[in-house]
């Protein structure tokens, strides 16, 4: 049962566009979602969050758009870097299940690939 | 310089032996967690634990165990019962549990088993 869900196994941009990755979730108890980035051979750094009261957080060219009715997240890169090139994981941590600990629940990742 | 360390970056083994995976932090964090990545799945909780002599299971802890008798580390040992066992396996360390704590990751295992 994957809760949280990053379709795109694949994304490519050119240098300077922007670039969009989106991920799904399905459970209504999840309050706080974050983005993972992980070069190879590398654990993955923390990015960027959002909390389930806002709608939007930026940190310079890294902005999250939670849409909570429709259960949807997105990250835009702008402008997109070859630097940025990596594999980007949402998570998404809440009251799910009735645990209070705050587990998080991974997507799949998506390949974000920048061409110069 | 503070971080995570994981050793070794890759480790083969037969099938039916069991194999320990090290994590150390130097971070002076309270909270440890193993994940397991398999190719097209996200990060899959094994165990956590929030302070010393303390941990709880994940989603995935079958054929797993742990141990936290120092701050600093948290190895997890991989036994014969896990039916799955080749994986690239990731530690994690954080100030305290819960999401606003970021969590920070070593560089992970390669584990493969033949």
């Amino acid at each position: 049962d994957q809760q949280v869900k990053q379709n795109s196994p694949s994304l490519s941009v050119q240098e300077g566009r922007i670039s969009i990755l989106n991920c799904d979730y399905t459970n209504s108890m999840f309050d706080y979602f974050l983005w993972y980035k992980k070069y190879p051979a590398e654990g993955p750094t923390f990015l960027i969050s959002i909390s389930s009261i806002k709608d939007k957080n930026e940190d310079g060219r890294f902005t999250v758009f939670l849409n909570k009715s429709a259960k949807h997240l997105s990250l835009h890169i702008v402008p997109s870097q070859p630097g940025d090139s990596a594999v980007y994981f949402c998570a998404a941590s809440g009251r799910a299940g009735g645990t209070s600990y705050g587990k998080l629940t991974f997507g799949q990742g998506t390949i974000l690939t920048v061409h110069p | 310089d503070g971080g995570i360390t994981q050793s070794p970056k890759y480790l083969f083994r037969k099938e039916g032996q069991n194999v320990t995976l090290s994590c150390e932090q130097n971070l002076n964090h309270d909270a440890m967690y193993w994940y397991r990545q398999d190719p097209g799945q996200g990060l899959r909780l094994i165990y956590y634990s929030q302070i010393v002599n303390d941990f709880q299971k994940g989603d995935i802890a079958e054929g797993y165990s742990v141990s936290r008798e120092k701050k600093e580390s948290f190895p997890l040992t991989v036994t014969s019962a896990q039916k799955n066992p080749t994986a690239f396996y990731l530690c994690a360390s954080s100030i305290g549990t819960g999401p606003l704590y970021e969590q920070y990751f070593g560089p992970g295992t390669r584990l493969t088993v033949t």
